[in-house]
């Protein structure tokens, strides 16, 4: 059964390094997106992304903040600057149409920074 | 705007009881409602979902949701927990119209021998 995967499943960081969070989304799925859960918190939407652009965003997702799809396979999440509060278990997840309402989701990376 | 809350962060119940977690949403639109299911160090597992065809929902595990829109609900039942529904389940609700899902904060549910 196809799924979305997410490298690496850990990262340790220090702050203000930039980190980069790589997701390979379902294959013929064309809907992708970000989402985080601080410990111990609810899962958060940061950003959808179709046809190479950002669809929708949410006020977590500020300026440090950067989506890719560099190729035909990944969907990258950048974080610029990291912070501490960037702590959290970040999901990618994606859908073969908006329509469908489904959204499958990665395992998660979690990212620790020091 | 819309919110979903999930009453009882907290649950637990003895193994072949009735599980029932609950969820409650706030929309002024027809949503679109999920349950995933979260196991230790895992991700989100969707287990039902609700797309405005019939309101009894089945979904995998022998987990089951009703909608209710008089009451805003969408709680999530299975007649007899087993041990292996241990987990955090969340409600996440997408309003027609947007990409993204919105997510309760999550019931851990515990299973008693």
């Amino acid at each position: 059964e196809p799924e979305v995967t997410q490298t690496p499943s850990h990262q340790v960081t220090q702050m203000g390094q930039e980190v980069i969070l790589r997701c390979v989304p379902i294959s013929n799925h064309l809907y992708f997106y970000w989402y985080r859960q601080i410990l111990g918190q609810k899962v958060e939407f940061l950003v959808s992304f179709y046809n190479n652009e950002i669809s929708e965003k949410s006020e977590i997702f500020d300026d440090q903040f950067s989506v890719e799809r560099p190729d035909g396979s990944n969907f990258t999440l950048k974080i610029r600057s990291t912070k501490l509060e960037d702590s959290a278990m970040y999901f990618c997840a994606s859908g073969d149409s908006g329509a469908n309402n489904e959204q499958f989701f990665g395992p998660g990376t979690r990212l620790t920074v020091l | 705007a819309q919110s979903v809350t999930q009453l009882g962060s907290h649950v637990s119940v003895s193994e072949g009881a009735l599980v029932l977690l609950r969820c409650n949403y706030s929309s002024s639109v027809p949503p679109y409602l999920f349950w995933y299911v979260q196991y230790p160090n895992q991700g989100l597992q969707l287990l039902l979902k609700y797309t405005s065809a019939a309101t009894l929902v089945k979904g995998i595990n022998g987990f089951e949701a009703e909608f209710k829109k008089s009451e805003t609900s969408f709680h999530l039942t299975k007649p007899s927990a087993h041990m292996s529904d241990a987990a955090e389940y969340f409600c996440a609700v997408r309003i027609s119209g947007t990409y993204k899902y919105i997510f309760g904060t999550g019931t851990r549910l515990k299973v008693l021998a």
